[in-house]
């Protein structure tokens, strides 16, 4: 199975903030890379495919990006509604397999 | 639009079998595959398998060794799962999340989720 290992784990940041996500998997998985956001108690929501697409809907202070087996996630500018954990997902094989999530929360 | 309805919340004794299902509408369902997949209290997301509406085809994840079952019904647009002979360690919610194979692949829409608790 393809391992995914996100960092850090946690992190507290303030409205305006740039934040970023690094997602590594254990092997090769080209662009089968995405990211989603999730709140308590709601199922995650996509906010990135391919490694660096946005979905539609998402706003643009998220960017994704890709170096090899490292994917980085940006959020621009943080905003109030951006506090969630967010995690990584690699499409590339089944099992799929997820990152271990990043809580961003306010400092 | 698009909008994947799961079924409400179960509780099970050990050993017991649970079945959920999902329904799914604003889309033809037999364009994409279905996936299952699990979140246990403070754990990062699982993926159990998936089924291919179309056909019926599934694959699931070793880590269940045989104890999972996708099926389908076309008729009503539903997908089911069925895990049996479930432990305390099955505790979790559970979500059906349709996956799009196009540039790239991802799951762009879930259920609301469905808690499943295991309990003596």
């Amino acid at each position: 199975d393809i391992q995914m290992t996100q960092s850090p784990s946690s992190l507290s940041a303030s409205v305006g903030d740039r934040v970023t996500i690094t997602c590594r998997a254990s092997q090769n998985i080209g662009s089968y890379l995405n990211w989603y956001q999730q709140k308590p108690g709601t199922a995650p929501v996509l906010l990135i495919y391919a490694a660096s697409t946005l979905q539609s809907g998402v706003p643009s202070r998220f960017s994704g990006s890709a170096s090899g087996t490292e994917f980085t996630l940006t959020i621009s500018s943080l905003q109030p509604e951006d506090f969630a954990t967010y995690s990584c997902q690699q499409s590339y094989s089944t099992p799929r397999t997820f990152g271990q999530g990043t809580k961003v929360d306010i400092k | 639009q698009v909008q994947l309805v799961q079924s409400g919340t179960e509780v099970k004794k050990p050993g017991a079998s649970v079945k959920v299902s999902c329904k799914s509408s604003g889309y033809t369902f037999t364009t994409y595959t279905m996936h299952w997949l699990r979140q246990a209290p403070g754990q990062r997301l699982e993926w159990m398998g998936w089924i291919n509406p179309g056909n019926g085809n599934t694959k699931d994840s070793q880590k269940f060794q045989d104890r999972v079952t996708m099926t389908r019904d076309t008729s009503a647009s539903t997908a089911y799962m069925e895990l049996s002979s479930l432990r305390s360690e099955d505790t979790a919610v559970y979500y059906c999340a349709r996956e799009v194979d196009r540039v790239g692949r991802y799951f762009d829409f879930w259920g609301q989720g469905t808690l499943v608790t295991v309990s003596s």
